[in-house]
């Protein structure tokens, strides 16, 4: 069965630090990898997509993926009270469906 | 770019009753939609794929009589809760996938919140 792990939280950070968010999967063949925020009572939203192995970057955003050790994060840098929310991470395989982690609760606080 | 929209956004009815929610794909052609249902403080669990022009694919445990799935056009997916209880009250969200560069992305719409008295 494919799984995506993700350490529930909460996270708390100062404003103004580094977030670090963490999300391992099972799927050796997993070829796209996600990351939603996702604030209370809404739906998620789409912040990063990647790919390759290696950092993407993306304003305060930096996504790192590591195929070998089948384990994708989030960086965010220059954390605000407005990224408290919880971070979902979502794994497919060749285009399917999307399987999600059950979610990083973020707070940061002023 | 890549917006969906749902609707309606919240909805109360009545037990027994059917409710029917939309999603539209506004700025993009969507071959595929998915519709997801989360409770509260639990992750999105995916109840079907929806493919345009052809019958929906159910995940395990889901009823596919219960929640019908029309994808008539490359922009609009509908859900219908048939026969609605109190126990099918949640968080129903549905998503479009984009097709090109980053062909499974998945884009989310807002969600439409049902409460079944």
């Amino acid at each position: 069965q494919k799984e995506v792990e993700q350490n529930s939280g909460p996270l708390s950070v100062p404003e103004g630090a580094i977030a670090s968010l963490n999300c391992t999967y099972s799927d050796r063949v997993s070829q796209s990898f996600f990351w939603y925020r996702q604030y209370s009572g809404k739906s998620p939203e789409l912040i990063m997509s990647i790919y390759s192995n290696g950092d993407k970057e993306d304003g305060r955003f930096t996504a790192q993926l590591n195929k070998a050790s089948q384990y994708v994060s989030l960086l965010i840098r220059d954390s605000q009270p407005s990224d408290s929310a919880t971070y979902l991470c979502a794994v497919s395989t060749y285009g399917n469906k999307l399987v999600f982690g059950a979610g990083t609760i973020l707070r940061v606080k002023s | 770019g890549a917006v969906v929209s749902q609707h309606p956004s919240r909805v109360i009815c009545k037990s027994g009753t059917s409710v029917k929610i939309e999603c539209r794909s506004l700025d993009f052609q969507a071959t595929t939609m998915f519709w997801y249902r989360q409770f509260p403080k639990k992750s999105l669990m995916l109840m079907a794929t929806s493919n345009e022009g052809s019958k929906a694919t159910y995940e395990q445990g889901v009823e596919k009589d219960k929640f019908l799935i029309n994808h008539a056009s490359l922009t609009l997916s509908t859900l219908t809760v048939t026969s609605a209880h109190p126990e099918d009250s949640s968080f129903y969200i549905c998503s479009a996938k984009t097709s090109g560069n980053g062909a499974d992305t998945q884009y989310f719409g807002p969600g439409t919140r049902l409460t079944v008295l």
